[in-house]
């Protein structure tokens, strides 16, 4: 029952590094997305999917790549970190997201991050 | 400017006392949750309403959706330390967008 699982939990780069948050889910869910948590801000959606090969962006994308080649993976990427993406990831996933389906969001544990 | 503002911010409050929790906004939304959110962990689901002026009750922990799908409450009676946590309301706009409150941070002292 692994759920979705993130990796990794903890991880400190330096200005102008790139990375991948991983995130991976076995529960066959269509939907997969990333928010990102500041203190007093909650979460805000980074980029979000609704299927393999399909992907969109949230309030804040500018910074992050996302890429959707299978159901089970959702990675995200930060291709040159800046110090303003110091917060906590999470990766979140639901069996589909429509109007008519008020689907339960599904977490992962969050990606600890500090750009320095 | 966030789109779902919850307040208080923050709420200290001894065992056993009755609390309530508000999430507003001026737009309007197809569905809201409330979600929990533990130090170290994901937010876990609590409820979700659809219906104006709809009421859902889990244990001590009574949800309310305004009548014009707006805004949101989240009473709790006779509070207990293990609802210590992080509260997220979140709610959706559209098919695939759903926006998350400010938080309230709850402590309940022993």
């Amino acid at each position: 029952n692994a759920g979705v699982t993130q990796t990794p939990k903890f991880q400190v780069l330096k200005t102008g590094q790139s990375m991948t948050l991983q995130c991976a889910q076995d529960m066959n869910h269509e939907y997969m997305s990333w928010y990102r948590q500041d203190p007093g801000m909650g979460l805000r959606l980074i980029h979000y999917s609704v299927g393999a090969g399909i992907t969109d962006q949230g309030e804040v994308p500018n910074g992050y790549n996302v890429s959707r080649s299978t159901t089970e993976d959702f990675p995200l990427r930060l291709l040159s970190a800046a110090p303003s993406q110091t917060s906590v990831y999470f990766c979140a996933s639901s069996y589909s997201w429509t109007n008519a389906n008020t689907g339960e969001l599904f977490f992962g544990e969050g990606s600890r991050l500090t750009v320095l | 400017t966030q789109l779902l503002e919850q307040s208080p911010q923050f709420l200290s409050i001894q065992e056993g006392e009755n609390l309530t929790v508000y999430c507003n906004s001026s737009s309007v939304f197809s569905s809201l949750q409330w979600y929990r959110q533990e130090p170290g962990e994901g937010p876990v689901l609590l409820v979700t309403v659809v219906t104006g002026g709809e009421v859902k009750k889990l244990k001590r922990l009574t949800f309310q959706f305004g009548d014009a799908r707006k805004d949101s409450s989240l009473h709790i009676t006779a509070a207990q330390p293990g609802d210590t946590g992080l509260y997220l309301c979140a709610g959706q706009i559209g098919a695939n967008n759903l926006f998350f409150g400010t938080g309230t941070r709850l402590t309940v002292i022993p």
